[in-house]
């Protein structure tokens, strides 16, 4: 079945470190797929997406690929604010269905 | 627009009681979706509603049922609660055709004893 594997976490930069968040996917055809971020006590919210191979999906300088060739899409920012500290979590979303299947989440910590 | 909504935030529950978790949304979505997030775990389907009045199984859907009232809202019932039902619940919802982008709601914490 389909799956997301992420990068284990938590994660622990300095302010303006340079962040990569590893994610790998397994889905038969064309998914679509998506990075969301989680503040603490909050719900779950968009942070980028991208629908098809090659495509880059950004927001708030954050960056992933699609890449079909080695089933990837990781998340990267150049340089990382505390305010970046949060739960981020890779998905996908399949065909025709609109579920979408969760990678584990890491949680990112982001020191002054 | 207020998105999605769930009540109550936090509950606490002996083991055999039941409760009603609550979901709505005013984006005029088709689909909505219950979550449930554990440590270490993500985030894993319980059941979800493609459209008013339909209603299929997630990943996890043993000990829960759920209802979509109407196209605004869909709530989650827990029957006889039990310890290992001590989570997070998330509702979501997604709306555009073409757009898998699932809305997600603050969240109710439940704890069983």
């Amino acid at each position: 079945g389909d799956s997301v594997t992420q990068m284990e976490g938590p994660v622990t930069l300095s302010e303006e470190a340079f962040l990569t968040i590893n994610c790998t996917y397994t889905a038969t055809g064309y998914p679509s797929l998506f990075w969301y971020v989680q503040y603490p006590g909050e719900g779950l919210q968009l942070l980028l997406k991208a629908t098809k191979a090659d495509d880059k999906g950004s927001n708030k300088g954050f960056e992933a690929t699609y890449r079909k060739e080695t089933t990837s899409f990781h998340l990267e920012k150049g340089s990382v604010q505390v305010s970046d500290s949060a739960v981020y979590f890779c998905a996908l979303s399949r065909g025709g269905s609109e579920k979408l299947v969760f990678g584990k989440g890491t949680k990112l910590t982001v020191n002054p | 627009n207020a998105g999605v909504t769930q009540t109550p935030k936090f509950q606490v529950l002996k083991t055999g009681q039941s409760m009603t978790l609550q979901c709505a949304q005013d984006m005029n979505h088709n689909s909505m979706y219950w979550y449930r997030q554990d440590p270490g775990m993500g985030l894993r389907l319980i059941y979800y509603s493609a459209s008013e009045g339909t209603t299929d199984k997630g990943e996890v859907p043993n000990g829960y049922n759920v209802s979509r009232l109407n196209k605004r809202e869909f709530s989650l019932r827990l029957e006889s609660a039990a310890p290992s039902q001590t989570s997070v619940y998330f509702c979501a919802s997604t709306g555009l055709a073409g757009d898998r982008t699932q809305y997600f709601g603050p969240g109710t914490r439940l704890l069983v004893l």
